[in-house]
């Protein structure tokens, strides 16, 4: 079955950097769309960005464009989200999920917390 | 930016009670999803394309609405449906969620 396990979260410093990374089994990677949705503690979802096939396409929502970059690697079934000049206000969970054939956010991993603190 | 907002944000029912939740875009739309998340676990999907049921969702759980007015109905509420449960939207970038709607037991 699809499994999407996220890893590379922990506690970083405002200002710092971090890389997140999910590693996808159980589909064939390369024919998905991907995106990253988080979540802040005690709070609801935000979709940050996706990615097309063969990293063709991406987009970002307004408040980590510039600062994230989120890329793939098909031959390691793999989807990052790179994030710089992180301030606290991104201390959330973070999930990798897989876009369907309409775009609909059709599977979620258990995420990975991301805390940025001083 | 298409604004979704849910309504009520909090409903306390009991087990067996059937419910109604309330999701409205800012603008016409027809991409519209629901999902379901449980204390500490991630969200999944229930409803896709407005009423269309997601793999393993069981038939209780149905999505109806059309242009700006969404709704998600649960028949015969079980114990593991007490939940938070959020409407998205994918008809345009960015793809906003609605604030949830809690379901407390009574």
């Amino acid at each position: 079955q699809v499994r999407l396990v996220e890893s590379g979260g922990g506690l970083v410093k405002p200002g710092g950097s971090l890389r997140l990374s999910c590693a996808a089994t159980g589909f064939i990677f390369r024919d998905f769309y991907m995106s990253w949705v988080r979540q802040a503690p005690g709070k609801g979802l935000e979709i940050l960005a996706y990615i097309s096939t063969s990293g063709t396409y991406t987009e970002y929502i307004a408040s980590v464009e510039g600062r994230f970059t989120i890329s793939r690697r098909d031959d390691e079934k793999s989807l990052l989200l790179e994030m710089n000049s992180l301030r606290v206000e991104d201390t959330a969970l973070y999930y990798c999920t897989r876009l369907g054939a309409a775009w609909e956010i059709d599977n979620w991993g258990q995420g990975v917390l991301v805390t940025v603190s001083s | 930016e298409i604004v979704m907002t849910q309504s009520p944000a909090t409903l306390s029912v009991s087990p067996g009670d059937g419910v109604t939740l309330s999701c409205r875009a800012s603008q016409r739309i027809t991409n519209l999803a629901w999902f379901q998340q449980r204390p500490g676990q991630a969200p999944r999907l229930l409803i896709s394309d407005a009423s269309t049921r997601a793999t393993g969702i069981p038939d209780r759980f149905s999505g109806s609405g059309s242009g700006t007015d969404f709704t998600l109905n649960i028949g015969t509420l079980q114990s593991e449906d007490f939940a938070v449960y959020y409407c998205q939207q994918y008809e345009g970038w960015p793809f906003t969620f609605g604030p949830g709607t809690k379901l407390d037991i009574k």
